[in-house]
C-alpha cells in the first residue's frame, strides 16, 4: 500500500515562499510508471493541479502558476517537495501531494497524502 | 483548457438509495476521465479511471461511464460511508482539470 505524509508549514505570509514535502512509503519515486506531483483545493472551490514530475526529471505544470512553481524529486530519501513563490491570499488552499498513474500521456491520480491546510496571511 | 461541469452540486439521499452524477466536458476527453471520492478529513480516494474502470480495491457498487463530452458516475445502494464530495477529472490534456465537486448527503 502507497501511503504519502506530508509536511510544512499551515502559515505562509504573502509574498514568501511556500514549501512542502511529501514523503513516500510503500512505492519508489524511481518508478518510471509513475509522477509525484501535487493538487490543491481552495475553500469552495473545485480541486486544481498544481504539477507533476518524473524522478528523471521530466516536469509537467500548470501554465497558470508555471512561473512560480519548482517541482523536486530527491531519489535518496524516497520523497518529493513542492516550492511556490510570491504567495498571495488566493493561494489559501488544501494542498496534496499525489502519485499521477501515466495513462497515454496524461495522468490521473491513485494515491494522495493527507492534505495540509495552507493559510496564507500576514 | 477543458471545463469540467459537474452536476448536481449537491444531493440528499438515504441509505439503499442510486444517485447519479454528470460531468459535462467542453471539449472531446475521449475515454480520459476519473472519480474521486473525498471524505472530510480523509485522503481523496480514486474510484474509477478511464471513464468506467474500476480502481482496484474499490466497492463494486460505484460504477462510471461515458465518452467524448459526458460521463457519468454511479452508486447503486448508497451507504453511510459514502457521505462526502465527489470529483471528476479529465486528463485527456493539460491542464489536467476537475469538476467543482457533488457533495453527498446521507439522511
Amino acid at each position: 500500500q502507497v501511503l504519502l505524509q506530508q509536511s510544512g508549514p499551515g502559515l505562509v505570509k504573502p509574498s514568501q515562499t511556500l514549501s512542502l514535502s511529501c514523503s513516500v512509503t510503500g512505492a519508489s519515486v524511481n518508478s518510471r510508471d509513475h509522477r509525484w506531483g501535487w493538487v490543491r483545493l481552495p475553500p469552495g472551490k473545485g480541486p486544481e493541479w498544481i504539477g507533476d514530475m518524473y524522478s528523471s526529471g521530466t516536469t509537467y505544470r500548470n501554465g497558470a502558476l508555471r512561473s512560480r512553481v519548482s517541482l523536486s524529486v530527491d531519489t535518496s530519501l524516497n520523497r518529493f517537495s513542492l516550492r511556490m513563490k510570491f504567495m498571495t491570499a488566493a493561494d489559501t488552499a488544501v494542498y496534496f501531494c499525489v502519485r499521477a498513474v501515466e495513462q497515454t500521456e496524461e495522468s490521473y491520480f491513485d494515491a494522495w497524502g493527507q492534505g495540509v491546510l495552507v493559510n496564507v496571511s500576514s | 483548457d477543458i471545463q469540467m461541469t459537474q452536476s448536481p452540486p449537491s444531493l440528499s439521499a438515504s441509505v439503499g438509495d442510486t444517485v447519479t452524477i454528470t460531468c459535462q466536458a467542453s471539449e472531446e476527453a475521449r475515454k480520459y476521465v476519473s472519480w474521486y471520492r473525498h471524505r472530510p478529513g480523509k485522503a481523496p480516494e480514486l474510484l474509477i479511471y478511464e471513464a468506467s474502470k474500476s480502481q482496484k480495491g474499490a466497492p463494486s457498487r460505484f460504477r462510471g461511464g461515458g465518452y467524448a463530452t459526458e460521463f457519468s458516475f454511479t452508486i447503486s445502494g448508497v451507504l453511510p460511508e459514502d457521505s462526502g464530495t465527489y470529483y471528476c477529472q479529465q486528463y485527456d490534456s493539460l491542464p489536467l482539470t476537475f469538476g467543482l465537486g457533488t457533495r453527498l448527503e446521507i439522511k
